[in-house]
């Protein structure tokens, strides 16, 4: 029933690029993506409602395939402040609005 | 603009002993959700609230955790007879509107960290 998230890390170096995968088994209406550094809050990024929307805040990007329920998150010229753990939260009717189900996590740490 | 407010931030507490966990959310804000993360694991879901309603607590335990969000005051988490597996942080957020229609952005409070001897 989580989603499921891939990689589960990842280790860049300041200025490379990232690719997050989130995969539901369930048909999904919106997808959800956050960032939680140790010991502090998850800090929103970005909604993603059905429809095959991409959206983009500066460096970071996501699409959403409600056909295959598939989101991706894609950060490029990653600098040392995306070090986290990236979720990805995703909500369907089956499980009922409003309620996020939040994937596996992947834990992303980028280096100078 | 204040963003959503936990208090406390840490909580220690003694096996058996009850747990009160509060939030109030962010200004115009009136759903509030409670979400747990055990250490090195994701979020799970507990329970959503409206104001004087209990709309979803599936992800609630059966049994000691009971949740409210009042009128008026901050939305209290509750754990009685607390065990050292309630041990984890606990969540709160917030949202706008929750028509069942629109996804609303959910913005999260810096949690309750509690440690049960």
């Amino acid at each position: 029933q989580q989603p499921v998230q891939s990689p589960q890390a990842v280790i860049l170096r300041e200025g490379e690029d990232a690719v997050i995968n989130c995969s539901s088994s369930k048909a999904l209406y919106s997808v959800h993506w956050y960032r939680q550094k140790h010991g502090e809050a998850p800090v929103f990024l970005m909604i993603l409602l059905k429809g095959g929307e991409q959206k983009g805040h500066d460096k970071i990007s996501a699409s959403f395939n409600e056909k295959k329920q598939q989101s991706s998150l894609y950060l490029t010229a990653s600098q040392l402040s995306y070090s986290g753990t990236y979720f990805c939260g995703t909500e369907s009717p089956s499980t009922g609005f409003q309620k996020l189900v939040f994937g596996t996590g992947t834990r992303l740490l980028v280096s100078p | 603009n204040a963003g959503v407010m936990q208090n406390p931030r840490h909580l220690v507490r003694r096996r058996g002993q009850e747990a009160r966990l509060r939030c109030s959310p962010m200004k115009g804000h009136s759903h509030v959700y409670w979400y747990r993360q055990l250490p090195e694991e994701g979020l799970k879901f507990m329970v959503y609230l409206q104001k004087e309603n209990i709309i979803d607590e599936s992800g609630m335990p059966k049994e000691r955790f009971s949740a409210e969000f009042p009128k008026e005051g901050p939305s209290i988490l509750r754990i009685q007879q607390v065990v050292r597996g309630d041990s984890a942080a606990y969540f709160c957020a917030s949202s706008s509107r929750g028509t069942g229609q629109k996804a609303d952005t959910q913005y999260f409070g810096p949690g309750t960290r509690l440690t049960v001897l």
